[in-house]
């Protein structure tokens, strides 16, 4: 159960647009459509943001979508706001009843 | 209002057992599997395991870093899951939280909505 890799940090200025990578292993991001994506608040409790690859619940902006292609999971941001800076998690089952996480990336708004 | 509130961190030494309890209201805790994710200092999150519903017969499944050492445990008549953590290391410190999965079978099973505030738990001589 390695850890997805993810940039340890990304940045944009406001208004702009940042995507964030997420790459794991076909036995997780790339084996099944259940990637999802949490924001956390620098003391707070991680919060859903993205799931099954592209899918926002509601009250999630729609400046906040997903995409996969193969082993790498993406989240893009855009009309970056100041409050969007925190840090950024992708998760993926990965088979056999577990799950695993990034290592967070770190968004700083310019 | 969903809430789910973690209690029962603190500081232990090494080798020691703490029970961690989950407290939950505002859904149909009985119906939802719930899951454990912590976060050292610094760190980034790592999924510790999960409990399925009774419909699922409150099958478990743990992370490699802690099976054998951790039991995820359920009381639906109190809303109230459990993570009894034994034999601790230094490196099981970290934040705990509590999370659901929306529901406990098909691709609602696989991302969590809502968390805890989480509990602190300190492993240390």
């Amino acid at each position: 159960q390695s850890a997805l890799t993810q940039p340890p940090s990304a940045s944009g200025s406001p208004g702009q647009s940042v995507t964030i990578s997420c790459t794991g292993t076909s036995s997780d991001v790339g084996g099944y459509n259940y990637v999802s994506w949490y924001q956390q608040h620098p003391g707070k409790a991680p919060k859903l943001m993205i799931y099954e690859v592209n899918r926002r619940p509601s009250g999630v902006p729609d400046r906040f979508s997903a995409s996969k292609s193969g082993n790498t999971a993406s989240l893009t941001v855009s009309g970056l706001q100041a409050e969007d800076e925190a840090d950024y998690y992708c998760s993926s089952y990965a088979g056999s009843n577990t799950w695993v996480f990034g290592g967070g990336t770190k968004l700083t708004v310019l | 209002e969903v809430q789910v509130v973690e209690s029962g961190g603190g500081l232990v030494q090494p080798g020691g057992s703490l029970k961690l309890s989950c407290a939950a209201s505002g859904f149909t805790f009985s119906g939802s599997a719930m899951h454990w994710v912590r976060q050292a200092s610094g760190k980034g999150l790592e999924w510790v395991g999960r409990i399925r519903s009774k419909a699922n017969n409150y099958a478990t499944a743990y992370a490699a870093s802690v099976k054998g050492r951790f039991t995820i445990s359920r009381d639906d008549s109190k809303n109230t899951a459990y993570l009894q953590m034994n034999s601790l290391k230094t490196e099981d410190t970290a934040v705990y939280y509590c999370t659901r999965a929306p529901q406990d079978y098909g691709g609602n099973q696989y991302y969590f909505d809502y968390w805890g505030q989480g509990t602190l738990v300190t492993v240390s001589s």
